[in-house]
């Protein structure tokens, strides 16, 4: 069963508007993290934001926050002044309980139009 | 600092070949990941690594493939024989643990098989 799914495969932004990226989970443990990582044309994964399950706030990392809606199961990833850079794949995981294995989704193509 | 290092960046072989990759990864993590990705399968996890000792290697295809772990500072992912259908690229990632254990990932190997 899949447990991380992310529905839009490819995505078109302004450049310097905001963008939303959605990530829905599925787990029944408590106690998960959650993850989003780039990956830009040159291949490297980067690690970009972390949700806890129990964080009371929802994450944010300068121009990324992480809006976290814990009773839809979802974990939207959120840019905002989107810039030519931003343009990659995005990838939601998740770890769940106490382990340490991440289980990625199928990734988010976001393109940044001049 | 230096990130995770992976070894070589590209590789091409014949089908039935040995290949092997490998990983240094940043000083002081006790946790270490080989992930491969395609387009057809995505991020997928094959097997990690605690201080040394394999934990999960329930991801690894077959038993082409062995990984290794001999110090805390190098680990090897060996396919024998390789095949068309290992084509990948191969990502060592590593992670200190604690409360949000986020793995930092290598430049990954492109590894094609003819």
């Amino acid at each position: 069963a899949q447990k991380i799914t992310q529905t839009q495969p490819g995505m078109f932004v302004q450049e310097k508007e905001a963008v939303t990226l959605d990530c829905t989970y599925d787990t029944s443990d408590p106690s998960y993290g959650l993850f989003w990582y780039k990956q830009p044309s040159s291949g490297e994964m980067i690690f970009l934001i972390y949700q806890g399950s129990y964080d009371q706030q929802n994450a944010t990392e300068g121009r990324y926050s992480l809006n976290f809606q814990k009773a839809r199961k979802s974990a939207n990833l959120v840019i905002s002044a989107s810039q030519l850079g931003d343009s990659a794949m995005y990838f939601c995981a998740m770890r769940d309980g106490a382990g340490n294995m991440l289980t990625f989704g199928g990734g988010t193509r976001l393109m940044v139009k001049p | 600092d230096a990130g995770v290092i992976q070894s070589p960046r590209h590789e091409v072989t014949e089908m039935g070949q040995e290949v092997t990759l490998r990983c240094k990864p940043i000083s002081g993590h006790d946790y270490l990941f080989w992930y491969r990705q395609t387009m057809m399968r995505g991020l997928e996890l094959l097997i990690y690594f605690n201080n040394n000792v394999p934990i999960d290697d329930s991801g690894m295809p077959e038993d082409r493939f062995s990984a290794k772990m001999p110090n805390a500072s190098f680990s090897t992912l060996k396919i024998q024989p390789s095949e068309p259908r290992d084509s990948a690229v191969y990502f060592c990632a590593t992670s200190g643990g604690g409360y949000q254990g986020e793995q930092y990932f290598g430049p990954g190997t492109r590894l094609t098989v003819t």
